[in-house]
């Protein structure tokens, strides 16, 4: 079976200091990858997606990046981190194609 | 980009059916309706999908109407862990298969 990995569970970072958030995916190969954040009381915001490695698209702009090392490994990352970059950040895959996505546990970030 | 349109939130008792409504009146042919749902803290579960026909899961059942204009998820037997937002979401079938998230509605579940 699938499974989704995310980590770190919880995150307080100072503004101004760098970024990686990291997810895994195993069972399944050549999945399309997502990243999405979720501002407090707010609905998820997709912010990368990636259909294969090394393909990066990019939904809104800001200090954000996203990479694809591997099929499987979709990483999250900031260079200088401002504080509206708190949230909950969700990674998610799916099959490709009109398939449901299923989405990691999540990583809550606390920007200072 | 279909847009979709739910109310805010809603309330059920324990037990009863929970129909959760749904409208996106700019659907186009190829779009499909996803539902998903997020319990406080978690990421999202999906719950079901369709195009045209209805659909019945172990976990509820996706009525939409002959237009494709608007949707109703049902939730047979409501619990008290059926407290959640719940998404409706029309998904974009290239760039990715990307969703679109709205705000939901948040459905309370009352003993």
């Amino acid at each position: 079976s699938q499974t989704i990995h995310q980590w770190p569970a919880t995150l307080v970072q100072p503004v101004g200091s760098p970024l990686s958030l990291e997810c895994t995916v195993e069972g399944t190969s050549n999945p399309n990858l997502y990243w999405y954040r979720q501002a407090a009381g707010r609905g998820l915001q997709l912010l990368f997606y990636s259909v294969g490695i090394g393909q990066i698209s990019s939904e809104v702009p800001q200090n954000l990046s996203a990479s694809r090392p591997q099929d499987r490994q979709f990483i999250l990352s900031s260079k200088k981190l401002l504080l509206s970059d708190s949230g909950f950040y969700l990674c998610a895959w799916n099959a490709g194609g009109p398939y449901e996505q299923y989405f990691g546990p999540g990583t809550r970030l606390t920007v200072t | 980009d279909a847009k979709t349109t739910q109310p805010p939130s809603m309330d059920c008792a324990e037990g009863r059916a929970a129909n959760l409504p749904c409208n996106h009146s700019t659907i186009s042919g190829n779009e499909y309706v996803y539902w998903y749902r997020q319990i406080h803290s978690q990421g999202p579960q999906y719950i079901i999908h369709g195009l045209k026909n209805n659909e019945t899961n172990e976990m509820a059942s996706l009525i939409i109407t002959e237009d494709r204009k608007s949707s109703t998820l049902i939730l047979p037997h409501a619990t008290l862990r059926d407290t959640a937002v719940y998404y409706c979401i029309v998904r974009v079938n290239n760039q990715g298969g990307k969703l679109i998230f709205g705000q939901g509605t948040e459905l309370s579940v009352k003993p």
